[in-house]
């Protein structure tokens, strides 16, 4: 079974500072990393996945994220924020047979003018 | 390109009865995946289809079961509703068989169990 772990369940952050968002997963199998955002009273867009490769992963808006596999750990930054940034930001995991898909609990990000 | 077009975006129900809701997948993707979403339990799995056929399932009761139509079309089925199945069910939409690939969400759809 596998579960995610986002420490941080609100995050506040001003106007162009940087920002990193935590993400340690626990999974007994290989798995595939995912952070997806959700807008207010929107659905989830996918910002970025790892699946293989390179463990620092660009994805969009500006937003990357880093695996690393000894922490178990798949944070996600971006050097500096927007107001349109504000948003609920999900890790996510699903092992490598696509058999499941497990959120974390989610962490608001808040950005300040 | 249309996104994923999930109806009706709001619900409201009375514990017992049962409820049906409906996702319109992206044209072309044939994989439907289906979330709950609440407060205190977060994002959860229920099942995801692929060519008709439920090909993966999260941990929830039988009542909730689900279809995919030949067009790729599904539905979810929510029976004997119970005040806790309040939540936004997010239908999610990708090519291929598995989470892991990309999912293009839908906006949800609100159901409030009185």
């Amino acid at each position: 079974a596998q579960s995610v772990t986002q420490l941080d369940s609100q995050v506040p952050v001003f106007e162009e500072a940087p920002v990193e968002l935590r993400c340690n997963y626990s999974s007994s199998v290989s798995v595939y990393l995912f952070w997806y955002v959700q807008y207010p009273n929107q659905g989830l867009q996918l910002l970025l996945k790892y699946l293989s490769g390179s463990t620092l992963v660009k994805g969009i808006n500006g937003f990357e994220a880093e695996f690393n596999k000894s922490q178990t750990s798949f944070h996600l930054r971006k050097p500096s924020v927007h107001i349109s940034d504000t948003a609920e930001y999900f890790c996510a995991v699903s092992p490598f047979d696509g058999q499941n898909f497990v959120f974390g609990p989610g962490t608001r990000l808040s950005v300040l003018p | 390109k249309a996104g994923v077009t999930q109806t009706p975006r709001y619900l409201i129900k009375t514990r017992g009865q049962q409820v049906t809701l409906s996702c319109s997948p992206i044209s072309g993707h044939r994989s439907v995946s289906w979330y709950q979403q609440t407060p205190g339990q977060g994002l959860q799995f229920l099942f995801e289809y692929f060519s008709e056929t439920q090909r993966n399932k999260g941990n929830f009761p039988g009542r909730f079961s689900g279809r995919q139509f030949s067009n790729s079309r599904s539905e979810m089925n929510v029976s004997t509703l119970e005040l806790g199945d309040s939540a936004l069910y997010l239908c999610a939409s990708s090519l291929r068989q598995g989470t892991y690939n990309e999912q293009f969400f839908g906006p949800g759809t609100r159901l409030t169990v009185l």
